[in-house]
C-alpha cells in the first residue's frame, strides 16, 4: 500500500478555471515531485520541491505552480486551465535521490 | 534533450510465454534506471539499476542495464494474466541537487489466458 496520498482522486473543471491538487508525502520523505501523465504517454516531470523550495522544473508554463509545506506535503496549482491539461497528475515523494514512491494520482478532466 | 525510448509500445502474449521489454536512453548526468508497473494509477516500483551487467531478479521478473550501449531490458518469464499492465522505464538524472525521472511512453503488455 502506497504511503503517498493524493486528493482528490478525480475532478472535472471548466476551461479557464483554476485547480489545486494535494499530496501528502510518505513519512520521512522531504522531497516531492509532480508529474503529468497524458493518456497513452509516460509521466512528464513538472517540478520538484525540497525543503519548501522549488528544486527543478520541467517544460511547463508558469501557470503551473506549487508549494511545499513544513510537514513536506505539497500542492500543485494550475491556473487558466486548458483542454490539454486533462491528464493524470502524479505526486511522488522521496528521501534519497534514488527512488520515488508514487501516489495514486488525481485524474483531471477539463471540459 | 533527455530521451527514453521503449519498445515495443504494445505486446499481446499467451499465458506461459516469456517476454522481453526494451528501454534505450540518452540523458545527461545519468544516475539510475528504474522500471515501474502501472495497472490503474500509481506506478509500482519494480527495479532500480545503477551498475552495468548486474542482473536484478524478483520472482519471474528480471532486469539488466548496459551503460555502454545505453539500454536496459526487462524480462518476464512464465507470464500470467496478472502481468497485464503498462511497464514504464524511467531514467533518473541530476543537475546539482535536483533529481528527476524521465519516462518512456511505456509498453502495454496484455497476457491472454
Amino acid at each position: 500500500e502506497t504511503g503517498v496520498t493524493q486528493s482528490p482522486t478525480h475532478l472535472i473543471k471548466t476551461r479557464g478555471q483554476q485547480v489545486t491538487l494535494r499530496c501528502s508525502s510518505q513519512s520521512g520523505h522531504n522531497t516531492v515531485s509532480w508529474y503529468q501523465q497524458a493518456l497513452g504517454q509516460g509521466p512528464q516531470f513538472i517540478f520538484q520541491y525540497y525543503r519548501e523550495e522549488e528544486n527543478g522544473r520541467g517544460n511547463f508554463p508558469p501557470r503551473f505552480s506549487g508549494l511545499q509545506f513544513p510537514n513536506y506535503s505539497s500542492e500543485l496549482n494550475v491556473n487558466a486551465l486548458e483542454l490539454d491539461d486533462s491528464a493524470l497528475y502524479l505526486c511522488a515523494s522521496s528521501s534519497q535521490s534514488y527512488g520515488y514512491t508514487f501516489g495514486s494520482g488525481t485524474r483531471l478532466t477539463v471540459v | 534533450e533527455d530521451k527514453v525510448v521503449q519498445s515495443p509500445l504494445s505486446l499481446v502474449v499467451h499465458e506461459g510465454d516469456t517476454v522481453t521489454l526494451n528501454c534505450s536512453y540518452e540523458v545527461t548526468n545519468f544516475r539510475s534506471l528504474l522500471w515501474y508497473k502501472q495497472e490503474k494509477k500509481a506506478p509500482t516500483f519494480l527495479f532500480m539499476l545503477t551498475s552495468s551487467g548486474i542482473e536484478k531478479k524478483s520472482g519471474r521478473l528480471s532486469s539488466i542495464l548496459d551503460k555502454k550501449e545505453l539500454f536496459s531490458i526487462l524480462n518476464i518469464t512464465a507470464t500470467q494474466t496478472g502481468d497485464s499492465a503498462v511497464y514504464l522505464c524511467a531514467v533518473g538524472n541530476s543537475g546539482g541537487s535536483n533529481y528527476k525521472l524521465t519516462f518512456g511512453k511505456g509498453t502495454l503488455l496484455t497476457v491472454n489466458p
